[in-house]
């Protein structure tokens, strides 16, 4: 059964940066896009930032763009997201998630067929 | 980016009657080179991540109840509960992969009346 655990949340002050990690297994990773999923508390699902299979481009809402970056280990079989200059509209649980297609090339995704059970970063003073 | 508007935003339903969720979205994610809508909708129970029910907008996820179903195309989507039981109750979602960024409905919740 595919495997998804996030790691690296917490509390962050305004301005400051964190790293999360997803370590991925019972799937051959390096066949799919991931993803970042995030959730604010009580709000809606927003798709945060995509990675293909191979680590070619990354794509980004516009909220995150400049401050996030979404990159992969394929030898570790683990998923990252850095996040600089965070902000209190940034508080929110971040799932990773594989996407449903293997070899999806370029912007190209599909829906979310697994997901983790998600890391709490609360950016606050 | 594609908008997706989902209503009602919370329904009550009887347990074993219909529950019906649409979802709009702003622009067609009818993909016409293979005639698939790039449409999906996730079930989300309190504490727990989304889980997949359907994709391509009518493709079951292996292991999802047959009491699910999705239909529609182009703009308009419809998830439908047969016959809503008890661990239904959730907020379930529509979703398109069409195009980046990837977006969201708003959401449903759904509870038992």
């Amino acid at each position: 059964q595919v495997h998804l655990v996030e790691s690296g949340g917490g509390v962050v002050l305004p301005g400051g940066s964190l790293r999360l990690s997803c370590a991925a297994s019972e799937f051959t990773f390096s066949d799919y896009g991931m993803h970042w999923v995030r959730q604010a508390p009580g709000k809606g699902l927003e798709w945060v930032a995509l990675i293909p299979y191979d680590g070619s481009n990354t794509y980004y809402t516009d909220s995150v763009k400049g401050r996030f970056t979404i990159s992969r280990d394929n030898s570790k079989n683990t998923l990252y997201l850095q996040m600089n200059s965070l902000r209190a509209e940034d508080t929110a649980v971040y799932y990773c998630a594989k996407d449903g297609n293997p070899f999806a090339s370029g912007s190209k995704s599909y829906y979310f067929d697994y997901w983790g059970q998600g890391t709490l970063v609360t950016v606050s003073s | 980016d594609i908008v997706m508007t989902q209503s009602p935003d919370s329904l009550a339903v009887s347990l074993g009657e219909r529950a019906t969720i649409n979802c709009k979205s702003s622009q067609s994610v009818l993909y016409n080179s293979n005639s698939k809508n790039y449409l999906s909708w996730y079930q989300q129970k309190p504490g727990q991540p989304p889980k997949l029910l359907i994709y391509w907008a009518s493709a079951r996820e292996s292991g999802v109840p047959d009491r699910f179903s999705g239909s529609g195309s182009g703009t308009d989507f419809t998830l439908t509960i047969s016959s809503l039981q008890a661990e239904d109750v959730a907020v379930y979602y529509c979703q398109q992969y069409y195009s980046t960024p990837l977006t969201f409905g708003g959401g449903t919740r759904v509870e038992i009346k």
